[in-house]
């Protein structure tokens, strides 16, 4: 089977900065998609890595390790509506299988 | 203005009553696919589709028909619906999946399905 794990809930001072990370044991790899979504909404793409390393984007960082099948999304100086759920899923193929995992909520507090 | 939209955003039905479920995007997109959420199980893929008459099963199909006849249309199907799909339903589209450059997700809002 494949295996997504995040940690179910996280909470943070607004301003400070919150690491969701996400292990993954899965049968193929393509890439890692992180999503953001409020309570009642669609999801909104946040970020993809292919490739390891760190890739930066405003406020939002991910990170990726294939070796260790390994990923986190990095949130700097949150704000308020940053309180979201955030969900991580890998591409299994090339032809766009993907797997979520269970997604972490994210609460953030004056 | 670039959007997923599906209908109905809501559905109440009955067991075994056939419904559909469209999906419909106007971003020339090749890549669409069918998503179930669940409390506390996340985002399950039902269906994907790389291109027009191309369809292939996500993780959980079981209940769950679709057809790509056309890019900007992918619609979902029950054919027989049962109280365990219950759930939110939300269809997403992409521009190409090969390329990494343009992966990005759009979301339609979802369809709040309950079977009774």
């Amino acid at each position: 089977g494949q295996n997504i794990d995040q940690p179910t809930e996280m909470t943070a001072t607004e301003g400070a900065i919150v690491q969701i990370n996400c292990t993954y044991q899965t049968s193929g790899f393509n890439g890692l998609f992180w999503y953001q979504q409020h309570a009642g909404e669609a999801p909104t793409f946040l970020s993809y890595n292919v490739l390891d390393g760190l890739e930066e984007k405003g406020r939002f960082s991910s990170f990726l390790s294939r070796s260790k099948g390994y990923s986190y999304l990095l949130l700097k100086e949150l704000q308020m509506k940053d309180s979201a759920s955030y969900l991580c899923a890998v591409t299994l193929d090339s032809w766009g299988k993907l797997q979520f995992g269970a997604g972490t909520q994210v609460v953030v507090t004056p | 203005e670039a959007q997923v939209t599906q209908n109905p955003r809501y559905l109440i039905t009955v067991t075994g009553k056939k419904l559909t479920v469209t999906c419909s995007q106007n971003m020339n997109h090749e890549y669409m696919s069918w998503y179930r959420q669940d409390p506390g199980l996340g985002l399950r893929q039902i269906y994907y589709s790389m291109n027009v008459e191309v369809t292939d099963k996500g993780d959980v199909p079981e209940g769950y028909k679709v057809s790509r006849k056309e890019k900007r249309n992918f619609p979902l199907i029950l054919e027989s619906p049962s109280p365990n799909q219950t759930s939110l339903y939300f269809c997403a589209s992409s521009l190409f999946w090969s390329d990494h450059m343009n992966t990005e997700a759009f979301f339609g809002q979802g369809t709040r399905l309950t079977v009774v």
